[in-house]
């Protein structure tokens, strides 16, 4: 069993372009997660999803976007990248509510906008 | 609003002896907590977690202490081992609310001497 899976593992990207991070996981998990860690600090929530079908904004929305068309795939997009979307980007899912709310984290993707 | 933080962002400790990594937390509404060890270079993983019922929890090497009183909680660490060097995050959550979403605090660094 993978867990979750994430591409790439990492990118440097010129600023004004697009880029999708992708995250998978066959956990047959409800709920997805995307996360920005910026060095040295905690783990801020960009966007999430509680089901195939919908999703919902984070702490820190702003610049990117995200679709969740099944419930493993649940790709995070960057429309034009800025210098302040340099950091390191963690997937996470978790089981339904209310049976359980731990998070399982892919291995993260380091991105680098210059 | 919400709001989680660490007491200490660094702790160094001897091989051997026990750590504590202690955890405020604001949001008097927050009933579940979860602690989550990082490896250098990769994703946050799950510890132990601790629901509000309860005030202690073990796991293997490991002791979770809630005090709802003073929004306190705490991870014990016996026998510390230089495989235990990491950040540890605490998070807290609220059931009942969007399955899953958890506030992180910055982390603390632990760092054990041979």
């Amino acid at each position: 069993i993978a867990g979750i899976t994430q591409a790439p593992t990492s990118q440097i990207l010129a600023a004004g372009r697009r880029m999708t991070l992708r995250c998978t996981q066959d956990m047959r998990h409800n709920a997805m997660y995307w996360y920005r860690q910026d060095l040295g600090l905690g783990l801020r929530l960009i966007h999430y999803s509680n089901t195939a079908g919908t999703t919902g904004k984070g702490e820190v929305p702003d610049g990117y976007s995200v679709s969740r068309a099944n419930t493993d795939d649940f790709p995070l997009t960057l429309a034009s990248a800025v210098p302040s979307q340099t950091s390191v980007y963690f997937c996470a899912s978790s089981p339904s509510a209310p049976s359980s709310y731990e998070q399982y984290f892919g291995p993260g993707t380091r991105l680098t906008v210059t | 609003g919400e709001s989680v933080g660490l007491h200490l962002p660094t702790l160094s400790v001897q091989e051997g002896d026990n750590s504590i990594i202690n955890c405020a937390y604001s949001n008097s509404a927050s009933d579940y907590f979860i602690w989550y060890k990082q490896e250098s270079g990769k994703g946050p993983q799950f510890i132990i977690d601790i629901r509000s019922n309860m005030d202690k929890r073990q796991g293997q090497r490991v002791t979770v202490l809630l005090n709802k009183t003073v929004k306190h909680l705490s991870l014990q660490i016996a026998a510390t081992q230089p495989g235990d060097s990491a950040v540890y995050f605490c998070a807290e959550n609220i059931q009942n609310t969007n399955a899953g979403k958890s506030t992180f605090g910055d982390g603390t660094t632990l760092t054990v001497k041979p």
